[in-house]
């Protein structure tokens, strides 16, 4: 079945260190997307990216990096720059459109939390 | 950014009424979507209207679009168990098309 795979489902990490959390589709989509969500805060757009090699910062994006170095994966590192990391971590891709727009496909989501 | 906001925050109902969600959005749009959370899962698309329609139907779900009050309900009938989840309604924002969720409706119903 085609869809999103994110890895691993829980994280645990000391504060310092650098986490990376795996996104693979096998959906074909060009597009790949990384969303933070706290409770009562909704998702915030980390990054973004619309073709291999290419990628964009979001309205939360420091502290985080990433690649796409295939169309395939979109890695996101959280890095020890982002002071609350803490929280629930999507990948999302797209590239089916429904009435010419844009749909999501989401994975099953990321809990990193900061001992 | 935030463009889309929901209301109420959280409902609570029996199984087999209604459940009514709605979403409130900032600026002009040419579609508007509801997705489904269950607990500690990802999102999953379940609706798209678009700007010219006032109304869309799939199943047990309707939704409606008011494009002069920058607003739009999604209305579960008959509602069940299986229907506990949040709700998010999202808006396309910006030149890139990025998706902009509202911070959603926490649904339970009560069997």
């Amino acid at each position: 079945d085609g869809g999103i795979t994110q890895s691993p489902k829980y994280l645990f990490r000391k504060e310092g260190q650098n986490v990376t959390l795996s996104c693979e589709q096998n959906l074909n989509h060009d597009a790949m997307y990384w969303y933070r969500q706290d409770p009562g805060q909704g998702l915030r757009l980390i990054y973004y990216s619309q073709i291999v090699n290419d990628f964009q910062k979001g309205d939360i994006a420091e502290g985080y990096s990433v690649s796409r170095e295939k169309k395939e994966s979109f890695p996101l590192t959280v890095t020890s720059a982002q002071k609350n990391p803490t929280a629930f971590y999507l990948c999302a891709s797209s590239g089916r459109f429904i009435s010419g727009a844009n749909v999501l496909t989401f994975g099953a989501g990321s809990r990193l939390t900061v001992l | 950014s935030q463009q889309g906001e929901e209301d109420p925050q959280a409902l609570s109902i029996q199984e087999g009424e209604n459940a009514t969600m709605n979403c409130s959005y900032k600026t002009s749009i040419n579609n508007l979507q509801w997705y489904r959370q269950n607990s500690g899962r990802g999102l999953v698309h379940l609706i798209l209207i678009r700007s010219n329609e006032r109304e869309k139907h799939s199943g047990r779900l309707r939704v409606t679009l008011d494009t002069s009050k920058k607003s739009s309900s999604l209305l579960i009938t008959a509602s069940r168990a299986a229907d506990t989840a949040s709700y998010f309604c999202a808006t396309v924002e910006g030149s890139q098309g990025n998706l902009i969720f509202g911070k959603g409706t926490k649904l339970s119903v009560k069997p």
